[in-house]
């Protein structure tokens, strides 16, 4: 079974609005770590936002927050008001227990594009 | 600024030829990584090592073998290469233990021909 699934190969998102990418994840282990990466066509993996499974709040960085829904075994995304910076794939990503941030599992992706 | 380079951004190489890739970080980290990214696939981890000279299997460890002799240098070894191993080849490092993210080289695209 896939532990990170995203739903959503391609968005699409006119410019300043808001977009949500989809993320559910399966561990059995009470301790994991989320995370989503964007990936510009440079190539470089840029880490944008973490969730401890732990953690009490969702998780939020400027523009960037992280809709947990612990029960569901959901995390997605939201990016409000889009940029057209803002196109891009983005991973969302799992590790389980205490292991470290880098050896993670990650879903398939999701193409995002923001129109002008 | 923290920094994770790989060598080369593209590599053309013919099969059957040994490959070198090599990936340097500054931040003193423990730990690093080797991903290959193919499309529908995610990033799927190939080696780890979280010390000099320790290297652990990832899911996808067939047909590689990696190198790590001083701390801020990763290296992974296509023994032989093959038109299966195109891909794009990421390095990433993070810290032992807890850290909230890993940081990512900019990547190399491997063509084998």
């Amino acid at each position: 079974a896939q532990k990170i699934t995203q739903t959503q190969p391609g968005m699409f998102v006119q410019e300043k609005e808001a977009v949500t990418l989809d993320c559910t994840y399966d561990t059995s282990d009470p301790s994991y770590g989320l995370f989503w990466y964007k990936q510009p066509s440079s190539g470089e993996m840029i880490f944008l936002i973490y969730q401890g499974s732990y953690d009490q709040q969702n998780a939020t960085e400027g523009r960037y927050s992280l809709n947990f829904q612990k029960a569901r075994k959901s995390a997605n995304l939201v990016i409000s008001a889009s940029q057209l910076g803002d196109s891009a794939m983005y991973f969302c990503a799992m590790r389980e227990g205490y292991t470290n941030a880098g050896k993670s599992t990650f879903g398939d992706g999701t193409t995002l594009t923001v129109k002008p | 600024d923290v920094k994770v380079t790989q060598s080369s951004r593209y590599l053309v190489k013919r099969t059957g030829e040994k490959v070198f890739l090599e990936c340097v970080q500054d931040m003193d980290h423990e730990n690093m990584f080797w991903y290959r990214q193919d499309p529908g696939l995610g990033l799927r981890l190939i080696y780890f090592s979280y010390d000099v000279k320790m290297k652990e299997k990832g899911d996808i460890p067939e047909g590689y073998s990696v190198s790590r002799e001083k701390k801020e240098r990763f290296s992974l070894i296509l023994e032989s290469a093959s038109t299966n191993q195109t891909s794009m080849y990421l390095c990433a490092s993070s810290l032992l233990r807890g850290g909230t993210e890993a940081f990512f080289g900019q990547g190399t695209r491997l063509t084998v021909v």
